[in-house]
């Protein structure tokens, strides 16, 4: 079935630098990928949603400037948490679609999440 | 986006059968229903999808009525190993999933 793919899984950084995550669709092409952010024992919070070619729409309360989404390619997206604090510190998961409309519904598929630590 | 509504848990024993029902009263004509599983520290995974009657495959069964205001995920003969947080999730094509705070399920001996 479809498999998407993040990395890395698990990421440390300190206070003030940037770290970029990377989502990839494995074998199916995805114009559209969604960025959410969960922390523990939370449910998933829509961040942006990412479309090939164009730029990313993000959530209110998201900081475009912090989060920074990039989506060049139809089986790549990436999140750039920029001067990260340990606020930031969350569960990031990626998700895209393999849906072809209508018939087909909207069927997402998931990450395996990448959890971000900054110490 | 139409809204969801589901018990916020459950407990079962293993080998029972769990029937886990979602409100959304408000599903419009092109949104499709569809379920995930989420371990912790796991992206949710994909269980089934339905848009109308009844959906099998080899791991669980959905349940949808003529009206779709509702929809019954059914798990049969549940193990430990089914426990997680189960997401229901409305909507069509292009659009994002609002999640909701999902069901956790607890399989106990």
């Amino acid at each position: 079935g479809a498999v998407v793919s993040q990395h890395p899984s698990r990421v440390i950084c300190k206070s003030g630098t940037s770290v970029k995550i990377e989502c990839r669709s494995l074998d199916f092409q995805a114009t559209t990928m969604f960025w959410y952010r969960q922390f523990p024992k939370k449910s998933l919070m829509l961040m942006a949603t990412s479309n090939e070619g164009s730029k990313a729409t993000y959530e209110q309360g998201v900081e475009k400037d912090k989060f920074l989404i990039n989506h060049a390619s139809l089986t790549l997206s990436t999140l750039t948490v920029t001067s990260a604090h340990p606020e930031d510190s969350s569960f990031y998961i990626c998700s895209a679609s393999s849906g072809q409309a209508p018939r087909a519904g909207n069927t997402i598929y998931f990450g395996e999440g990448s959890w971000l630590t900054v110490v | 986006l139409a809204k969801t509504t589901q018990p916020i848990s459950m407990d079962s024993y293993e080998g029972q059968e769990v029937n886990i029902t979602c409100s959304h009263n408000n599903i419009a004509t092109n949104d499709y229903i569809t379920w995930y599983q989420q371990f912790p520290s796991q992206g949710p995974r994909f269980i089934i999808q339905g848009y109308k009657t009844k959906v099998t495959n080899e791991v669980a069964s959905l349940f949808i009525p003529a009206d779709r205001k509702s929809s019954t995920l059914s798990l049969p003969r549940v193990s430990l190993s089914d426990t997680a947080v189960y997401y229901c999730l409305v909507g069509s094509y292009g659009q994002n999933f609002v999640f909701g705070p999902g069901t956790r399920l607890s399989v106990l001996p």
